[in-house]
């Protein structure tokens, strides 16, 4: 029973350039949220979506950021012309619903360092 | 705006006695409260919750208690382990947004010492 799923595991890029990080919710899951944790920080909530929709997308920088998670395939966070202050820890975690007594599985996270 | 606040960023204990992480937090709609444990290069782990019409949750060595009136929970470990060495977060659930989303306080990092 695998868990969260996320990759790479480490993504470097320069300047300028654009960063994609994926997601695979564990078997059943329908759920996605993606967190970002900067250095000495706590995680920030960024999005939540669901199969093909997204439900809140509150705590996503207004431009450059994305997400998404199609119908088939992982959830994809997306990020254009990255800049320095992109360097962080990005999770991605599942539920199988929105109750809210229900866990959030994390996984393992996508360190992105910008060059 | 920090509405989840853990204000020990770092807590040292020797092993076998007791460890209490705090978590205070200022949004009163919150009504599910979490902690999860997170090792370097690792994913947060979840490790007990509790629900707000609750105040004490025991799972083995882990309780959490739960304060509504001072917005305030707490986890306590005991006794402690080398291996309960981590980065402890306390997160939140509810609210207005109502969406599922957990807010995460800064983290607590434990050490316990052999």
């Amino acid at each position: 029973n695998a868990g969260v799923m996320q990759n790479p595991r480490h993504l470097v890029r320069r300047r300028g350039q654009e960063a994609r990080l994926r997601c695979s919710p564990m078997k059943g899951h329908s759920h996605v949220y993606w967190y970002r944790q900067l250095p000495e920080e706590g995680l920030k909530f960024m999005v939540y979506l669901q199969k093909e929709n997204i439900i809140d997308e509150s705590g996503m920088p207004k431009e450059r950021f994305s997400a998404e998670f199609p119908k088939e395939g992982p959830s994809i966070l997306r990020i254009q012309q990255v800049v320095r202050g992109d360097s962080a820890a990005y999770f991605c975690a599942s539920s199988p619903n929105q109750n809210l007594n229900e866990k959030l599985f994390f996984g393992s996270g996508t360190q992105l360092s910008v060059l | 705006d920090q509405q989840v606040k853990q204000n020990s960023p770092s807590l040292s204990v020797q092993e076998g006695r007791i460890s209490i992480l705090n978590c205070d937090y200022t949004n009163s709609m919150f009504d599910y409260f979490l902690w999860y444990k997170k090792y370097p290069a690792e994913g947060p782990t979840f490790l007990i919750s509790i629900s707000s019409i609750k105040d004490k949750n025991e799972d083995g060595r882990f309780t959490v208690f739960l304060n509504k009136s001072a917005k305030h929970l707490s986890l306590h470990i005991v006794p402690s382990q080398p291996g309960d060495s981590a980065v402890y977060f306390c997160a939140c659930r509810g609210g207005s947004s109502n969406t599922g989303k957990l807010i995460f306080g800064q983290g607590t990092t434990l050490q316990v010492k052999p």
